[in-house]
């Protein structure tokens, strides 16, 4: 089964309004990792935070991770339209030596 | 920027058929990885490399090989495409801070 596991699948927010996904995971890790995908396209590295941090911001993004409770969460403040996309997030972990093992991603829809 | 390129954007085959999917990248970075995302089960790990003429195998690897003779260059083979191999096919590379750096993707169909 997969490490990382967003919740939820679908969001379907208005233009202006946040977005909040959240990615669970169940062993233990060495970073953690989002990512962008557009429709039909490769992926975009986001943001990493590790596993000895506990917040981290980029621009209109805020990520969490709670090691405790093996989650995280990414934040988008103010949405726009062109952040319509799938979020992935990844897990990095020695376990699975040092490869990257991604969730199924939340599809994330910006009305105008 | 990092550039990461693969040779087909779409491409149709047929069962049976033996397929190349090639991808390079520009960043003189080591490791090179081949995934498939199929909906619902998101990005699954194929193949990857850590060194020229170096493969290991990742989550899915049957049915697939790898090759990567030059730094710059991995490719994927499937030697005798089946039809539950269509699917969309990522290649990535990192360098030494983990991120991994994805090209376009071929999104192949078997029929």
């Amino acid at each position: 089964s997969q490490q990382g596991e967003e919740d939820p699948q679908a969001l379907s927010i208005q233009e202006g309004e946040n977005a909040t996904m959240n990615c669970s995971y169940k062993t233990s890790i060495n970073n953690l990792q989002w990512y962008r995908q557009n429709s039909g396209r490769g992926l975009v590295h986001l943001i990493l935070i590790r596993s000895n941090e506990r917040e981290k911001h980029s621009g209109r993004l805020r990520v969490t991770l709670d090691t405790s409770k093996k989650s995280s969460s990414l934040l988008i403040t103010a949405s726009r339209a062109a952040d319509t996309a799938s979020y992935f997030c990844a897990t990095d972990a020695w376990a699975a030596g040092n490869k990257l093992t991604f969730g199924g991603g939340t599809r994330v829809l910006v009305k105008p | 920027d990092v550039k990461v390129t693969q040779s087909s954007r779409y491409l149709v085959k047929r069962t049976g058929e033996k397929v190349f999917l090639e991808c390079v990248q520009d960043m003189d970075h080591e490791n090179m990885f081949w995934y498939r995302q199929d909906p619902g089960l998101g990005l699954r790990l194929i193949y990857f490399s850590y060194d020229v003429k170096m493969k290991e195998k990742g989550d899915i690897p049957e049915g697939y090989s790898v090759s990567r003779e030059k730094k710059e260059r991995f490719s994927l083979i499937l030697e005798s495409a089946s039809t539950n191999q269509t699917s969309m096919y990522l290649c990535a590379t990192s360098g030494p801070q983990d991120t991994q750096y994805f090209g376009p993707g071929t999104r192949l169909t078997v029929l």
